[in-house]
């Protein structure tokens, strides 16, 4: 089935600085990739939609200054979030749609910031 | 867009019992629901799905029934073993490229 790598699993960084997050389908030309957001003991909530080649389309509430995101190949995806807080701590995990109607996730990025 | 309510948010039951978790969708238009397991830190396992064109599906342990007329699914889980015990998500797609949305997640105790 389609393989998609998330790196850094874990990161914690200080406030004011910025982390990007990497996603990279390994068997798949993902045209299309989501990405998304999980607080503690919540649901997954989508922040963007990243179309390779093409700006991303970020869904209300969430800043695109702050929320970088960058799909240049049809095989990586980038969030880059800039000027972290620690409200930006969070787990985020990307997601694209393989084959049929099946969806992948990346393995997921848990954010600390102090 | 869509929405999708899912109840209960939380669930305990006796290993061996059996668990029901309901899921309802706004959009008639979504034709694809999947239910994936979460365990803390990890991502999310697909570990069932039906199409809007099947009422019901099973997997071993594991059943979905769709109702497109009410617009609700639900997931059923029998025997249950500590093992299930995790957050479960429902979620709905309509067609096309478009993304999953999610409902708030069940958290499943199965008690020993």
């Amino acid at each position: 089935g389609a393989v998609v790598s998330q790196h850094p699993s874990r990161v914690i960084c200080k406030s004011g600085t910025s982390v990007k997050i990497e996603c990279r389908s390994l068997d798949f030309q993902a045209t299309t990739m989501f990405w998304y957001r999980q607080f503690p003991k919540q649901s997954l909530m989508l922040m963007a939609t990243s179309n390779e080649g093409s700006k991303a389309t970020y869904e209300q509430g969430v800043e695109k200054d702050k929320f970088l995101i960058n799909h240049a190949s049809l095989t990586l995806s980038t969030l880059t979030v800039t000027s972290a807080h620690p409200e930006d701590s969070s787990f985020y995990i990307c997601s694209f749609r393989g084959t049929g109607y099946g969806y992948t996730f990346g393995s997921g990025t848990r954010l600390t910031v102090v | 867009g869509e929405n999708v309510e899912q109840h209960p948010s939380t669930l305990s039951v006796q290993e061996g019992d059996s668990a029901v978790i309901k899921c309802t969708y706004s959009d008639s238009a979504s034709n694809y629901f999947p239910w994936y397991k979460q365990e803390l830190g990890k991502r999310p396992q697909l570990i069932i799905d039906i199409r809007s064109n099947v009422g019901e599906k099973k997997d071993q342990r594991i059943a979905v029934t769709l109702n497109k007329t009410a617009k609700h699914f639900s997931l059923h889980i029998t025997e249950t073993q500590p093992e299930d015990s995790a957050v479960y998500f429902c979620a709905a797609l309509l067609s096309g490229n478009t993304p999953l949305v999610f409902g708030k997640g069940t958290r499943l105790s199965v008690i020993a």
